[in-house]
Formats: structure tokens, sequence, C-alpha cells
């Protein structure tokens, strides 16, 4: 089945500075590529995703890039502000006749210093 | 729109107790999801259906675990007996249709402590 890798696991940033996560996947069939934010003792919620024929998108402060031939892909955030601080998720995706399923990496915990 | 409802959101039982969590998923949302996150992990699916048929079960440890979704709407998740490792937060979601790219909306979560 598919695994997907995070990196790093806990992350401290700066506020104002970037950070970055990166994630790797091991089968080639995944196409869908979602990030989730998930606060303490708070639903996983979708921030931003990204499919295989695309190679970069962008939403604000946050951009997704994938990388399909090397099979990974990273989130950056700029302008960090404290609010960005939770555990991020990305995950993949392999689509199916009978539907997709997710695989999540371990997560980041992020850490906006003030 | 409603979100993904889950009950309870907290539990707390015995090891070898039985216990049981309802998801009702957004309204004409066909897939429906049933995931375990351990604290400090990223969650790992447990069942997914496709209306009111399994699609993928290969990770529900099915000697204690079982699910349904009789009506293709709400789902409930059944532990029996449960063990101290069952500890964990119990995600359901749903989406549209299962189609690889369709948003995957997650509920708050069932928080359950085995002791």
């Amino acid at each position: 089945g598919e695994n997907v890798e995070q990196h790093p696991s806990t992350l401290s940033v700066q506020e104002g500075d970037s950070a970055v996560i990166k994630c790797t996947y091991s089968d080639s069939a995944s196409n869908y590529f979602p990030w989730y934010k998930q606060e303490l003792g708070k639903r996983p919620q979708l921030i931003i995703d990204i499919r295989s024929n695309v190679g970069e998108k962008k939403d604000q402060r946050i951009a997704v890039t994938l990388n399909k031939t090397a099979k990974h892909f990273s989130l950056h955030i700029t302008e960090t502000q404290p609010e960005d601080s939770a555990v991020y998720f990305c995950a993949a995706s392999i689509s199916a006749a009978s539907g997709s399923r997710l695989t999540f990496g371990e997560g980041t915990q992020l850490t906006v210093n003030p | 729109e409603a979100g993904v409802a889950q009950s309870p959101r907290y539990k707390i039982i015995e090891k070898r107790q039985s216990v049981a969590f309802w998801c009702n998923p957004i309204s004409g949302h066909a897939t429906l999801y049933w995931y375990q996150q351990i604290l400090g992990q990223g969650p790992k699916l447990l069942i997914q259906f496709q209306n009111n048929g399994v699609v993928d079960d290969s990770q529900l440890p099915k000697d204690r675990f079982s699910a349904e979704r009789l009506k293709g709407v709400d789902s409930t998740l059944k532990i029996q007996p449960a063990k101290l490792e069952d500890s964990a937060v119990y995600l359901c979601a749903s989406s549209l249709r299962g189609i690889s790219g369709n948003t995957i909306y997650f509920g708050e979560g069932s928080w359950l402590t085995v002791v």
C-alpha cells in the first residue's frame, strides 16, 4: 500500500519567517495530495490541495509544490503568524474504481514564536 | 452547510468493555470514512463506505471492530472488547463521492480512553 513520510516532525520558527514541510510518497499511482491543519483538540481541516497534473498551487501565504518524478511534495507557509501554530498533515490519495483512500503522514508540529 | 456530526465526543471505558460511536455525514455525501488517530500520529483509515457498501476495510481489526452503514447515511463503529491500545480519537469523515480529488471533511472526533 501507499506509504507517506513527513519531515520534520517538529518545526519552530519566528513570526514572519517562512516554514517548509516536506513529504514523500511511495505509490506512483497517487494523484491527489491534500494538506490538513489540526489544532489541539480540533478536527483536521483542509488548507490546500494539489493534483498530479499541477506542479504548484498558491493560496495567499500558503503554497504547495509537487514533484511527481521524485514523488515528493512540500508545503510552504510565508510570513508566519502565531495562529499558524498547529499540527500539519500531508496526505496522498490513490484513485480506484470504487473511490479514493487518503494515507496520512505522521504530522509536523509547527510552532510560531511571537 | 452542516458538518459531519459525531457522538459521543468523549468516552471512558474499562478494557474488555464495549463502545459504539455514531456518525452522520454531510447531507448527500456518498462516501463515509472512519479513521483512528492515536495521539501524536496521523489518522489511519479503518473503513471506507460508498453508500452502504464497504469499499476498504483492510486495516480494520475485525476481531474486535465492526462498522455498518445500513441505509447509506449514518454509520456506527463498534469496539468489543476494547483494549488499552484502542485509546485514540475516532474521526468520521465524508466526501461527495469517492473519486480522487474530492475534499474529505472531518467530524470533531470521538475521544476514547480505555483504562
